[in-house]
């Protein structure tokens, strides 16, 4: 079974450029979590999504940032416009949220940020 | 809200020593479930274990083993005659269980390098 699908793997761009990273979940599950990795704050959760309606976005950094889930094989982590202090590894995972459940993680988006 | 705390940063170890890594948590739900992941310098997430707030069995898988402890709100991870494949972030987990709120919260991670 393929596992979580995220696109680009690495990204680069310039600050003040718009930025949008890509999610496929694994198919089946209900819940979709973006998580951002740091050095200084670790692993944070952004945002997540159950049936495709954002539940709580309360760790999304500012109005810059924005998620979407328009089907349930599908979600987007934009950034408008990205600044270098979005450099950082953002990962998406999904689970079943039915039950709690554990949840699974695609490889992440390293993304640079000049 | 829930904390998790992995007070260890950075381990080293020489191949085939034992090596445990701790995490202690707090919560104020009875029920909740505590994760542990792997995460290898190619930098993905692995998921190791979960364990729910019910079942405080040890749990063995390989040379991996877990120890979890509800009278110390601790969650420990032990890799036995450990090996270089080792050598990698680990992070503990907690999820409370409330409905559809599943989300996670992680400890800083600790890096464990095995030297050979």
């Amino acid at each position: 079974d393929a596992g979580v699908i995220q696109s680009p793997r690495h990204e680069v761009t310039e600050m003040g450029q718009e930025v949008t990273l890509r999610c496929k979940p694994i198919s089946g599950h209900n819940s979709l979590f973006w998580y951002r990795q740091t050095m200084m704050r670790g692993l944070e959760l952004l945002i997540y999504f159950n049936n495709n309606v954002p539940i709580d976005d309360s760790g999304m950094p500012e109005d810059r940032f924005s998620a979407k889930m328009p089907n349930a094989s599908f979600s987007t982590l934009k950034i408008q416009p990205s600044e270098p202090r979005d450099s950082a590894v953002y990962f998406c995972a999904s689970g079943l949220s039915d039950y709690p459940d554990t949840q699974y993680f695609g490889p992440g988006t390293r993304l640079t940020v000049l | 809200a829930q904390k998790v705390t992995q007070a260890q940063t950075e381990i080293s170890v020489v191949e085939k020593e034992d090596v445990t890594l701790d995490c202690v948590y707090e919560t104020r739900d009875t029920t909740y479930y505590l994760f542990w992941y792997k995460q290898p310098p190619s930098g993905e997430l692995v998921f190791l274990i979960r364990r729910n707030s019910f079942d405080e069995q040890n749990e063995i898988s390989g040379r991996y083993s877990w120890n979890f402890q509800k009278s110390t709100s601790s969650f420990n991870f032990t890799i036995t005659a450990s090996q270089v494949v080792d050598s990698a972030v680990y992070f503990c987990a907690l999820s409370e269980a409330n409905g559809a709120n599943s989300k996670l919260t992680f400890g800083k991670g600790i890096t464990l390098s095995v030297r050979p």
